[in-house]
């Protein structure tokens, strides 16, 4: 299984200010993906990171609004900009393993907390 | 479009009796896979099995059992003997093929000592 790790593991976050979440991969991965648990709430997936292209973002996500960079098989960040306390989520990072065929993983999540 | 229901929002049980999760999925692929997930308190995803379509054959795997059946669209999990170790929220979730994992609610698992 893939090894993976985010930063910051939580971060308090005034209004209107901007965060970026980074994610870690022990291993070179075709496919990251960036998710967001809202309080109480199921998973949403917000994109798939593609090494060398943008980003495929879901309904209801924008890249202005969460813009993405995957610069190479291993990292990929995401940065939630101009938040609002509706922000107020956990962003989780999951790849799927390289080889292992919809193997999907996921990091430990990184708490994010608006003001 | 793809969608998962887990019906039940929240589950007690008193230790050491067995519990079954629920989950039924909607899917227009004939490939598709199906996933559970573990989130104890701790807030981490834990990943605990992936099935494809295509192999409809139960699984156990310790204590943790599954039962796939597409006649009916449903992926149930069963916790044998349940331990207070066991509580967590629990996720069914689907994918087509194209990596992307759908989630359902969640059912959230107390187990009483």
């Amino acid at each position: 299984s893939a090894v993976i790790s985010q930063k910051p593991s939580r971060d308090i976050c005034q209004r209107g200010t901007s965060l970026t979440i980074q994610c870690q991969v022990d291993s070179q991965v075709t496919m990251m993906f960036w998710y967001r648990q809202q309080p109480g709430q199921s998973l949403t997936l917000i994109a798939t990171a593609n090494q060398g292209s943008e980003a495929t973002y879901e309904s209801g996500f924008v890249i202005d609004k969460f813009p993405i960079s995957r610069p190479n098989l291993t990292f990929s960040t995401l940065t939630v900009s101009n938040m609002s306390p509706e922000d107020s989520s956990i962003y989780l990072c999951s790849v799927d393993s390289s080889g292992i065929y919809n193997e999907q993983f996921f990091g430990p999540g990184t708490r994010l907390t608006v003001l | 479009a793809q969608k998962v229901t887990q019906a039940q929002t929240e589950i007690s049980v008193v230790e050491k009796e067995d519990v079954t999760l629920d989950c039924v999925y909607e899917t227009r692929d004939t490939t598709y896979y199906l996933f559970w997930y573990k989130q104890p308190p701790s807030g981490e995803l834990v990943f605990l099995i992936r099935r494809n379509s295509f192999d409809e054959q139960n699984e156990i795997s310790g204590r943790y059992s599954w039962n796939f059946q597409k006649s009916t669209s449903s992926f149930n999990f069963t916790i044998t003997a349940s331990q207070v170790v066991d509580s967590a929220v629990y996720f069914c979730a689907l994918s087509e093929g194209d990596d992307k994992i759908i989630f359902g609610k969640g059912t959230r698992l107390h187990i009483l000592p």
